[in-house]
């Protein structure tokens, strides 16, 4: 079965700092992978998605992610922080190759706090 | 523009009550899905359906219910039998051929106990 692994709970970074939020995965096959973001109170926002190809992938907000296979890694990076990037994050997984039965898989989320 | 729409913002139920939560989604997708998040916990599958009148158990489908008699439409009732019904419900869609890949969400329904 596929899981997802978010090691910290918690993130503080101060606004203009580097931040990246840790993710693996645990799947036998090619995956799919995810980051998503939460606002408190709201829904998941997609910010990028890696299905195959350059293992850098760009998203939305100047968020980027690295494929890392020997690692079983997906970790999500933004160089620069604001304010407004305080949320809760979530990375998935999914299978490649949908044999009817297959899900998306959530790890159980970062929270991130932007201190000035 | 288009979306998930997903009423009401706040739900309260009380001891033996059956309570349903509506989800409305106007992109024109295939499949859609029930979760349910806790504090800690991310997000669990609940329910999901990949066509209208078809609809399959996620991995915490014990004391809810579904029903997909329209593409558009996916509402969700918490009976009675869930015993501990508090926590933050989602509801996505995705385009079935897009199974299992990037998932559009509402804004939640935030469902407590009186």
């Amino acid at each position: 079965a596929q899981s997802v692994t978010q090691p910290d709970i918690h993130i503080t970074v101060s606004e203009g700092a580097s931040l990246e939020l840790r993710c693996n995965y645990s799947y036998g096959a090619t995956p799919y992978l995810f980051w998503y973001v939460q606002s408190p109170g709201q829904g998941l926002q997609l910010l990028l998605k890696y299905f195959s190809g350059d293992t850098l992938v760009q998203g939305i907000k100047g968020f980027e992610a690295e494929f890392k296979r020997s690692q079983s890694s997906f970790n999500l990076r933004k160089p620069s922080v604001h304010w407004s990037d305080a949320a809760e994050y979530f990375c998935a997984v999914g299978a490649a190759h949908n044999f009817g039965n297959e899900k998306l898989t959530f790890g159980t989320g970062t929270r991130l706090t932007i201190i000035p | 523009d288009g979306g998930i729409t997903q009423s009401p913002k706040y739900l309260f139920r009380k001891e033996g009550q059956n309570v349903t939560l509506s989800c409305e989604q106007n992109l024109n997708h295939d499949a859609m899905y029930w979760y349910r998040q806790d504090p800690g916990q991310g997000l669990r599958l609940i329910y999901y359906s990949q066509i209208v009148n078809d609809f399959q158990k996620g991995d915490i489908a014990e004391g809810y219910s579904v029903s997909r008699e329209k593409k558009e439409s996916f509402p969700l009732t918490v009976t009675s039998a869930q015993k501990n019904p508090t926590a933050f419900y989602l509801c996505a869609s995705a385009m079935d051929r897009e199974l299992n890949q990037p998932q559009h969400f509402g804004d939640g329904t935030r469902l407590s106990i009186l």
